[in-house]
């Protein structure tokens, strides 16, 4: 069964703690990417990558790291200097299609709220 | 850098009747795309547009991409409360560069 698994679902945790959250796709995709919902500001991007080892910021990558070890997996590391964590993240995946971009497959999320 | 406006942010709308929301940029984009995300779920891909002017059309669904490739829009005839959810624009930025922005979206309700 392809696809994109995100876990937790649900995430709870205490100010000032980093929280790893995680993301694995079996659709052999070369590009990854994570995001940021909040309410009424649709979605935003926080990192990408495109190929293993390598990885770039997004338009609100303040707070947060990632890592890219292998295709299949892309960690998102909300790190205690960000300062609003709480939110929807949204881990999506697509292929590299010529010059024209791969539509993009999302997996469930994790909404992490930190009390 | 380019920006998209979605309008309108929110409609409700009444089982039967049609919506539309609209997807405008100020430069010119090299495609579009449209995802819809049901209420607690995650966004899915309903359809690109890539030349000027194209139509595409889904069962009561139709995506246009306007002449000047600046604008683009989504048409639900007769709308179904299975329609429910937030529409979701984005374009790709060009270039070697495979990310995509997403437009904030049009929240769209139906009372059956």
């Amino acid at each position: 069964d392809g696809g994109i698994t995100q876990s937790p679902k649900y995430l709870f945790r205490k100010e000032g703690q980093n929280v790893t959250l995680s993301c694995e796709q079996n659709l052999n995709h070369d590009a990854m990417y994570w995001y940021r919902q909040d309410p009424g500001q649709g979605l935003r991007l926080i990192y990408y990558s495109q190929i293993v080892n390598d990885f770039q910021k997004g338009d609100i990558a303040e707070g947060y790291s990632v890592s890219r070890e292998k295709k299949e997996s892309f960690p998102l590391t909300v790190t205690s200097a960000q300062k609003n964590p709480t939110a929807f993240y949204l881990c999506a995946s697509s292929g590299l299609a010529g010059g024209l971009t791969d539509t993009q497959y999302f997996g469930p999320g994790t909404r992490l709220t930190v009390l | 850098g380019q920006q998209v406006m979605q309008i309108p942010q929110y409609q409700h709308v009444q089982e039967g009747e049609d919506f539309t929301t609209y997807c405008n940029s100020s430069t010119t984009l090299s495609n579009i795309q449209w995802y819809k995300q049901r209420p607690g779920g995650h966004p899915v891909f309903l359809i690109q547009l890539v030349k000027s002017g194209e139509v595409k059309k889904q069962k009561r669904l139709t995506f246009q991409f306007g002449e000047a490739k600046k604008n683009s829009s989504l048409h639900i005839t007769a709308t179904q409360t299975t329609d429910v959810g937030t529409y979701f624009c984005a374009y790709h930025s060009g270039g070697s560069n495979y990310k995509l922005t997403f437009g904030k979206g049009t929240l769209l309700t139906v009372n059956p």
